[in-house]
């Protein structure tokens, strides 16, 4: 089984801030990463599947970048807003399997 | 897109029966199929991996006589509580891997199931 570990634990922002938040991972037998937005009770939201090290994409305000050689992929979300909270999971490498870290639990107060 | 059904999307039951919650892909063929469980004020947990014609491979601490998972075609994979206890009480998410691309994976959009 593969640990990830997802910092910080929750986070409070202002709305307009950025914030970033981290899923660690080890580097050995990578495959792809996930990234997924959640909110308790509902189905989670795909936002990116990270497969080569060194990719950085883009979903409107929100990016993610990931190094698999050092094993940590970043989210970042630019002039937060309310909507945007919900809990971050990322899923670490594996190849079929998807086990979810703990998650960030990002809120963004108006 | 790929959508993933999930039936019932509630249900309430006595304690000892047993309740069956469906997962299906409507428009792809999954070889590959996950139960997830989320306890209170945590993320998901992977309960089991359910493979199409085989038994399904279950997480440590997860009570594969309990909770029975069948596979039966790659459209569909079920998930059985077996003499529910209200303990079992949880929200349900299965989420199924396209046979034609393994990187993606779709959810279902979830059961809730309590246990009285």
């Amino acid at each position: 089984i593969l640990n990830v570990e997802q910092s910080p634990q929750s986070l409070h922002v202002q709305e307009g801030d950025s914030t970033n938040f981290t899923c660690s991972f080890p580097s050995s037998n990578f495959y792809a990463l996930h990234w997924y937005r959640w909110e308790t009770a509902k189905s989670p939201e795909a936002l990116f599947v990270m497969t080569l090290n060194g990719d950085e994409k883009k979903k409107g305000r929100i990016s993610a970048t990931l190094n698999t050689k050092e094993g940590y992929s970043y989210l970042y979300i630019k002039g937060s807003q309310p909507e945007d909270s919900a809990t971050y999971l990322c899923a670490p490498p594996g190849k079929v399997e998807m086990r979810f870290g703990a998650g960030t639990r990002l809120t963004v107060k108006p | 897109g790929a959508v993933v059904s999930q039936h019932p999307s509630w249900v309430i039951c006595k304690s000892g029966t047993s309740v069956k919650i469906e997962c299906r892909s409507l428009d792809f063929q999954a070889t590959t199929m996950f139960w997830y469980r989320q306890f209170p004020k945590q993320s998901l947990m992977l309960m089991a991996t359910s493979n199409e014609g085989s038994k399904a491979t279950y997480e440590q601490g997860v009570e594969k006589d309990k909770f029975l998972i069948n596979h039966a075609s790659l459209t569909l994979s079920t998930l059985t509580v077996t003499s529910a206890h209200p303990e079992d009480s949880s929200f349900y998410i299965c989420s199924a891997t396209p046979t034609r691309d393994p990187y993606e994976q779709y959810f279902g959009p979830g059961t809730r199931l309590t246990v009285t």
